[in-house]
């Protein structure tokens, strides 16, 4: 996951702007991967997964891309609303042990 | 509505006294997990059990115990061995075999 310190990097993206929130996986091994947003004081929930077959997978207004030969992750949301203010985790299993990132704030700019 | 319930949402202990999280899910699912959480920081692990009647440590199980009766449940307590126990406490359940997650609301411990 996301090399950091004990504060989380924050990316501070103006409202109606593309947002695009990037994660370095560490387990070459892995083969399935996922993305969660937490919301300030809830639990993770899941936004958008992929498999290593795969090198781009679409939601709703949100795309991963996934980049196996130099193990990053990116996910990217379009139109970035006021309610996509949160921490973004990446997430990487392969081997039944799941390794989540350490997160990256979303701040959204009025 | 299936879901992972936590309870209470915000706990306090005292020094010397054990407590026990609540961790509920009526989603069918065999796996369920402990994380601990501290301000900006992840997700660590504390145990999981990937069945009734087993469990496996986590990486800092140290001061922590659970249980697993029955499928549904998979309650936490905290020792007082654990010394610095203020934190946010996260359950999660999942089939087994598959990272993809359902995450309670916390539990926000603090030590008073």
């Amino acid at each position: 996951g996301e090399s950091v310190g004990l504060h989380l990097p924050t990316l501070s993206v103006q409202e109606g702007d593309n947002s695009i929130i990037n994660c370095a996986y560490s387990n070459s091994a892995s083969d399935y991967f996922i993305w969660y947003k937490q919301e300030s004081g809830k639990g993770p929930q899941f936004i958008i997964d992929i498999r290593s077959n795969m090198d781009k997978r679409q939601g709703q207004r949100v795309t991963v891309l996934l980049n196996k030969t130099v193990k990053h992750l990116s996910l990217q949301i379009a139109a970035t609303q006021p309610g996509d203010s949160a921490v973004y985790f990446c997430a990487e299993t392969g081997d039944d042990k799941i390794i989540f990132g350490k997160g990256t704030r979303l701040h959204i700019l009025p | 509505d299936g879901g992972i319930t936590q309870s209470p949402k915000y706990l306090f202990r005292k020094e010397g006294q054990n407590v026990t999280l609540s961790c509920e899910q009526n989603l069918n699912h065999d796996a369920m997990y402990w994380y601990r959480q501290d301000p900006g920081q992840g997700l660590r692990l504390i145990y999981y059990s990937q069945i009734v009647n087993d469990f496996q440590k986590g990486d800092i199980a140290e001061g922590y115990s659970v249980s697993r009766e029955k499928k549904e449940s998979f309650p936490l307590t905290v020792t007082s061995a654990q010394k610095n126990p203020t934190a946010f406490y996260l359950c999660a359940s999942s089939f087994s075999g598959t990272g993809r997650y359902t995450f309670g609301s916390g539990t926000r411990l603090t030590v008073v």
